[in-house]
């Protein structure tokens, strides 16, 4: 099946940091990828869908400044927490959906990336 | 409203028992549905997509579509301790984003 690799897999830091985290569609093209977040025992919350050559769209509350998003490729985006603070602390997960096929396609979830800010 | 709810739970069943997992969502014009299996600290697998109105069977889990009355539903049969997770539930919005719901925990007794 379609695999999505999101590296890295947990990040500890500093206060202050800027944190990069690739998602990669590994064996599709992959036009769309999804941003969430997800904190303790709660429901995942889209951040921004990423568009592949344009800009990404952010979800209403999430600030685009603090949130760096880049899709450069048809198999690459990167999310950039900028200048993290404890309270970016949080489990956030990439998706991509198949290009080919129908429009229906499932998204495919990276295996997510632990970010602890200290 | 919330746009995809879920009962969180837990929900427990004993092994062997069919787990029924619920979900209904609010953008009537919601025309794809995916069933997502979480274990703790790990990002959600894909278990079942549903598109068409009627059951969808996949080995031991039946995806139920219900458009009308804006329900989707999932049954796991001959439930394994192997099964107890949060099952997410997700619509695809008319306005083309994929919304998850919170989740229902499952727990599977031996």
């Amino acid at each position: 099946g379609a695999v999505v690799s999101q590296h890295p897999s947990r990040v500890i830091c500093k206060s202050g940091t800027s944190v990069k985290i690739e998602c990669r569609s590994l064996d599709f093209q992959a036009t769309t990828m999804f941003w969430y977040r997800q904190f303790p025992k709660k429901s995942l919350m889209l951040m921004a869908t990423s568009n592949e050559g344009s800009k990404a769209t952010y979800e209403q509350g999430v600030e685009k400044d603090k949130f760096l998003i880049n899709h450069a490729s048809l198999t690459l985006s990167t999310l950039t927490v900028t200048s993290a603070h404890p309270e970016d602390s949080s489990f956030y997960i990439c998706s991509a959906r198949d290009n080919k096929g129908i429009g229906n396609q499932p998204q495919h979830f990276g295996d997510g990336t632990r970010l602890s800010i200290l | 409203q919330k746009e995809v709810e879920q009962n969180s739970g837990p929900l427990s069943v004993p092994e062997g028992a069919i787990a029924s997992l619920n979900c209904t969502y609010s953008d009537r014009g919601s025309q794809s549905f995916f069933w997502y299996r979480q274990y703790s600290g790990k990002s959600p697998e894909l278990i079942m997509s549903i598109y068409s109105n009627g059951d969808k069977e996949d080995g031991r889990f039946t995806a139920q579509l219900n458009k009308a009355s804006q329900y989707v539903s999932l049954l796991i049969r001959d439930s394994q301790p192997s099964d107890s997770a949060t099952y997410l539930c997700a619509a695809k919005t008319s306005y083309d984003k994929v919304i998850f719901g919170p989740g229902t925990s499952l727990s599977v007794i031996p």
